[in-house]
């Protein structure tokens, strides 16, 4: 367990429907990452949040999907109207940056495995 | 275009034996690199990181090297054992981003 939790860790839905993620990070990390995985790949980034700013959005998928961290704390992920394309599994990450020059470990979820019928 | 290549067939080794992992890039310049090892169904766990001017690292039973001439870095197992059976992922951190490879599979036999 390395701190970060994910909620659900399983979902099913039907395509169309809208599904939201939920993460909770490191309660000390100002750094909170989404990633996309699919099977056999390694993690794809999707967006990261700065406590409550979003400081990167240009690699998420489309405009169905969308992120927030409003009190800079917990993360919601949402995926509006979805596809069978979307079934994956879903992977939160935080980590402490302190100095620009700090490097980045990062602590990873356990996820949450969509799947679209 | 910004590549990240681990072999994608999964390496079989013996029980003691030392696994070694490849990851090769094209068209990044990284200050650092990153390993991560991932159990089926879980999350990535972080194993180690090597600086652009660290030429090697160790932690316990793990070795990983960094040349950014042939922009290339290698990881490596020694004395392996069944537990260390898992995917391990190297990643690239570029943009406030992080990169990963595809992964290779390591099914370490008793």
């Amino acid at each position: 367990d390395t701190g970060v939790s994910q909620d659900p860790r399983h979902k099913i839905t039907k395509r169309g429907q809208n599904v939201t993620f939920r993460c909770d990070p490191i309660s000390e990390h100002n750094r909170l990452y989404w990633y996309r995985q699919t099977l056999g790949q390694g993690p794809e980034f999707l967006t990261y949040f700065q406590n409550e700013a979003q400081l990167e959005k240009s690699r998420l998928l489309s405009d169905r999907f969308s992120a927030e961290r409003p009190k800079g704390s917990f993360s919601t992920l949402e995926i509006q109207r979805t596809e069978q394309g979307d079934s994956a599994m879903y992977l939160c990450a935080s980590s402490l940056r302190i100095a620009a020059s700090s490097y980045n470990e990062q602590f990873f979820g356990p996820g949450t495995r969509l799947t679209v019928l | 275009s910004q590549k990240i290549e681990q072999n994608s067939e999964a390496l079989n080794i013996q029980e003691g034996k030392t696994a070694t992992l490849t990851c090769n890039y094209t068209n990044y310049s990284p200050a650092y690199l990153q390993w991560y090892r991932q159990d089926p169904g879980r999350g990535p766990v972080f194993l180690l990181l090597i600086r652009e001017n660290e030429k090697e690292k160790r932690k316990e039973r793990l070795k990983v090297t960094f040349d950014t001439t042939l922009k290339q870095s290698l990881f490596h197992i020694t004395a392996s054992q069944p537990a260390d059976s898992a995917t391990y992922l190297c990643a690239l951190e570029a943009g406030n981003m992080l990169t990963f490879g595809g992964g290779t599979r390591l099914m370490v036999k008793p």
